[in-house]
């Protein structure tokens, strides 16, 4: 079965640091971008950015850029979501997902598998 | 960066009626790279459609998408209760993602 599992939920202070992560598996993990998409509480989805685990190549949205840092350790198919130093505003539910990356591969650049989330809270 | 715009931001609709959800893009967006997803309370999001009008596995046919260049809509044809929920269109271009703003499609 393919799917993607992501880290349990998090309770954090503002300024610690936090990574999170994201293991797939039933698929060659190196040759699929995993996406991370942020969901504040009540709100819509936010694409943050992508890496493709082969070669680590990581875009990241124009908003997200510099807060977050995106990573890959393909020898243990897992991706990653970091922060340096948490604000209040950081508290959502952050969801990976799988993209399939051939340019002519059905369904490229959708998201075809989801993580099933992961709450991140940070209060004081 | 594509901006899409979904619209209406709710639809009140019974059982049985045809839902039209629709997806405007701030330019123009390959139909290669435009999809659209389901989300319900406490749960991730899955695809429904890629490519503007493919069906994704195991989706069934009473979904179905359309449309082309900046103007792209997610049909369905007859709405079943386990089809109230959230949906979002999605689109790549220019090597970033961007998704819509929801479209809620509750009982009415």
């Amino acid at each position: 079965e393919v799917q993607l599992v992501q880290s349990g939920a998090e309770v954090k202070k503002p300024g610690e640091s936090l990574k999170i992560s994201c293991k797939g598996s039933g698929y060659t993990f190196p040759t699929y971008w995993i996406g991370w998409v942020r969901q504040m509480p009540g709100k819509g989805l936010e694409w943050m950015g992508v890496i493709y685990p082969g070669d680590s190549d990581t875009r990241y949205s124009p908003s997200f850029q510099g807060q977050v840092t995106i990573s890959a350790d393909k020898s243990i198919s897992t991706a990653y979501l970091q922060w340096s130093s948490l604000k209040a505003s950081d508290t959502a539910m952050y969801y990976c997902a799988r993209s399939p990356a051939g340019i002519a591969a059905p369904g490229s650049r959708s998201f075809d598998i989801w993580g099933q989330g992961t709450m991140v809270t940070v209060s004081s | 960066e594509i901006v899409l715009t979904q619209s209406p931001g709710t639809l009140s609709l019974s059982p049985g009626e045809r839902a039209t959800l629709s997806c405007r893009a701030s330019q123009s967006v390959s139909s290669s790279y435009l999809a659209w997803y389901q989300q319900k309370p406490g749960q991730a999001p899955r695809l429904l459609i890629f490519g503007a009008s493919s069906r994704a596995t195991g989706i069934p046919d009473r979904f179905s998408g359309s449309g082309s260049e900046t103007d792209f809509t997610l049909t369905i044809s007859r709405l079943e209760p386990e089809d109230f929920a959230v949906y979002y269109c999605q689109q790549y271009g220019s090597s970033l993602w961007t998704f819509g703003q929801g479209t809620k499609v509750e009982i009415k």
